[in-house]
């Protein structure tokens, strides 16, 4: 259980273009869920925090207006990144809480990552 | 500020055992995670202390010391499949899962 999936693995975009990266929790309800960005060889870095039913909190120094959360759904989280240009391309992995645990037990089930290249 | 301190990078023989530690400052304490992540893929769960002790699962252990600020996470009996890197995670008091930079483990025949 406790399955998280994304999609696309991977892609390759012009630079300008937009591109949608879907996060899916598979058999449970996820009302909040998180996007990261991993730079080689660095840690994650958490973009923004993605509630259902309202506005995502970003991450100090994260474009909401270049990131785009769309949390729709208690299953589902979009992530676009508008108006891309290489320095954007990364590993964006999201992940989900289960709904209903309690705040402290914090376990995030992640998604298998987004390879997002711009050329 | 918010702090995970971990090593840059650890390595060990295979067979062997090692020990990964962690140090926090954080707003408050509300649970230490660890979590593997392999080169390319996402972080998988490993273990989960909210109570001082140790907290044993097969080949892993986790050790916590909230008095010190102190965790470690403790491998036996080391395969090569464990060569990775292993994130610390703490949530602080506002719920917010706090991130150490990982630890590279190489692990060497």
């Amino acid at each position: 259980g406790a399955v998280v999936s994304q999609h696309p693995s991977w892609v390759i975009c012009k630079s300008g273009t937009s591109v949608k990266i879907e996060c899916r929790s598979l058999d449970f309800q996820a009302t909040t869920m998180f996007w990261y960005r991993q730079f080689p060889k660095q840690s994650l870095m958490l973009m923004a925090t993605s509630n259902e039913g309202s506005k995502a909190t970003y991450e100090q120094g994260v474009e909401k207006d270049k990131f785009l959360i769309n949390h729709a759904s208690l299953t589902l989280s979009t992530l676009t990144v508008t108006s891309a240009h290489p320095e954007d391309s990364s590993f964006y992995i999201c992940s989900a809480r289960i709904s209903g645990r309690l705040p402290e037990y914090n376990e995030q089930f992640f998604g298998p990552g987004t390879r997002l290249t711009v050329l | 500020g918010q702090n995970i301190d971990q090593p840059t990078e650890m390595t060990a023989t295979e067979g062997a055992i090692v020990q990964i530690n962690c140090t926090y400052q954080t707003s408050g304490f509300n649970g230490l995670f660890w979590y593997q992540q392999h080169a390319g893929e996402a972080p998988t769960f490993l273990s989960y202390n909210v109570l001082d002790g140790l907290e044993e699962k097969g080949r892993f252990s986790s050790f916590l010391s909230r008095s010190k600020g102190y965790s470690y996470l403790l491998l036996k009996e080391l395969q090569m499949k464990d060569s990775a890197s292993y994130l610390c995670a703490v949530t602080d008091s506002n719920y917010q899962l706090i991130w150490g930079a990982g630890t590279k483990l190489i692990i060497k025949p």
